[in-house]
């Protein structure tokens, strides 16, 4: 089982959709969690960190969900400009090394 | 502005032709990190140096060396190049392990062809 999983997609969706994607992790340790956001051909930049009591930051919302180790990234009335590759993050406790999801492809359509 | 500055942007090499990747951060950050991007392959950990004077090898270090100059600057270099190292490469940094909110951040990447 890998580390850490994400739905390759594609998603397709229309502008103003709710569109969620999820993330699985394997490792009980793991601390810290984050969603990033990477366009084509572009290098990798922190869309939001993922905090234990879930957060919010504009249309998109994190969570965090120990039990059943997953990450949640909600992305409201979704915008042409959202179309991108979303990849997730996890550290281990005390580790340097962070581990990278593959990444969920998004894509917005009129 | 603030971040991580990678040169050369693009680079072209001949198989056994040697290159060094460059990278410097501003933000006093103590961890950096080399991946490689390929397609299908999600980002892949060369090598990284937690601190400044450690470097460790990561997920694919072979065909590389890395040398952490001082605190800034983090460089890859490529001995003897092979047409398998045609790739993306990603210099990162962190604060403090990702801790603290802060996460990684990256560099805009250097397009490697090897023919």
């Amino acid at each position: 089982r890998k580390e850490v999983e994400q739905d390759p997609g594609p998603f397709n969706v229309p502008e103003g959709a709710t569109v969620a994607f999820n993330c699985t992790y394997s490792n009980s340790a793991s601390q810290s969690f984050f969603w990033y956001r990477q366009d084509c051909r572009k290098e990798p930049k922190l869309l939001m960190s993922v905090y234990s009591s879930g957060n919010e930051d504009g249309r998109f919302t994190a969570q965090l969900n120990r039990a059943s180790q997953y990450i949640s990234l909600l992305i409201r009335d979704s915008k042409l400009s959202d179309s991108a590759t979303y990849l997730c993050v996890v550290n281990l406790r005390e580790s340097y090394i962070p581990t990278f999801g593959r990444g969920t492809s998004l894509i917005v359509h009129p | 502005n603030a971040g991580v500055t990678q040169t050369p942007k693009f680079q072209v090499l001949k198989t056994g032709q040697s290159m060094t990747l460059q990278c410097a951060q501003d933000m006093n950050h103590n961890s950096m990190y080399w991946y490689r991007q390929d397609p299908g392959m999600g980002l892949r950990l060369i090598y990284y140096s937690a601190s400044e004077g450690t470097t460790d090898k990561g997920e694919v270090p072979n065909g590389y060396n890395v040398s952490r100059l001082n605190k800034r600057e983090f460089s890859l270099r490529l001995e003897s190049a092979a047409p398998s190292q045609t790739s993306v490469y990603f210099c990162a940094s962190s604060e403090n392990r990702g801790t603290g909110g802060s996460g990684y951040t990256f560099g805009s990447g250097t397009r490697l062809t090897v023919v």
